[in-house]
């Protein structure tokens, strides 16, 4: 199966500064990526997704970058604001569309 | 946009009963929908994948006797806990895949429900 680590577990931030959270993946077949957003007792969002024939991808001040290569992709979050604060999930695809979950990362943006 | 809802949100139920979870696609067909859990703090587990009119395949551990999945049609698919237990009190999440999308390996999630069981 597929196997996904996910760092940091927890990140602060200072408001206006950059977040980045870095995942790798075990299955080279894998190759879809998402990220998801989830707020306490909520359900997860997806937020950007990246396949496997592109590179880099972004919306407005979030970011995906992927390296299939070395097998890791990693989420950038520019300018922070405090309704960033959540928990964000990497996932990978494995076996016919099957979701993996990275173990999550607790992001504080402090005003 | 895709839009999956479950149903109840919440549920508080004695040990040894059962307890049925809708999940409903409202706006696309869902080829696909997987039953997850979630305890606090910790990430997303996959229980189950259920297609429409087949039998679900359950992940390595996860008992299919206990955790009874129906996928009746493209729109709905139930998860039944049955003879629930304090250890199954847990998040239980759904997720629906398959749509308009270009890419129907997209997964939307439903709000959740939180069985706790006394």
């Amino acid at each position: 199966g597929e196997n996904v680590e996910q760092h940091p577990s927890t990140l602060s931030v200072q408001e206006g500064d950059s977040a980045v959270i870095k995942c790798t993946y075990s299955d080279s077949a894998s190759n879809y990526f998402p990220w998801y957003k989830q707020e306490l007792g909520k359900r997860p969002q997806l937020i950007i997704d990246i396949r496997s024939n592109v590179g880099e991808k972004k919306d407005q001040r979030i970011a995906v970058t992927l390296n299939k290569t070395a097998k890791h992709f990693s989420l950038h979050i520019t300018e922070t604001q405090p309704e960033d604060s959540a928990v964000y999930f990497c996932a990978a695809t494995y076996s016919w569309g099957k979701l993996q979950f990275g173990a999550g990362t607790q992001v504080v943006v402090t005003p | 946009g895709a839009v999956v809802s479950q149903h109840p949100s919440r549920v508080i139920c004695k040990s040894g009963t059962s307890v049925k979870i809708e999940c409903r696609s409202l706006d696309f067909q869902a080829t696909t929908m997987f039953w997850y859990r979630q305890f606090p703090k910790q990430s997303l587990m996959l229980m189950a994948t259920s297609n429409e009119g087949s039998k679900a395949t359950y992940e390595q551990g996860v008992e299919k006797d206990k955790f009874l999945i129906n996928h009746a049609s493209l729109t709905l698919s139930t998860l039944t806990v049955t003879s629930a237990h304090p250890e199954d009190s847990s998040f239980y999440i759904c997720s629906a895949r398959g749509g308009r999308e270009r890419y129907t390996d997209t997964q939307y999630f439903g709000p959740g429900t939180r069985l706790t069981v006394l």
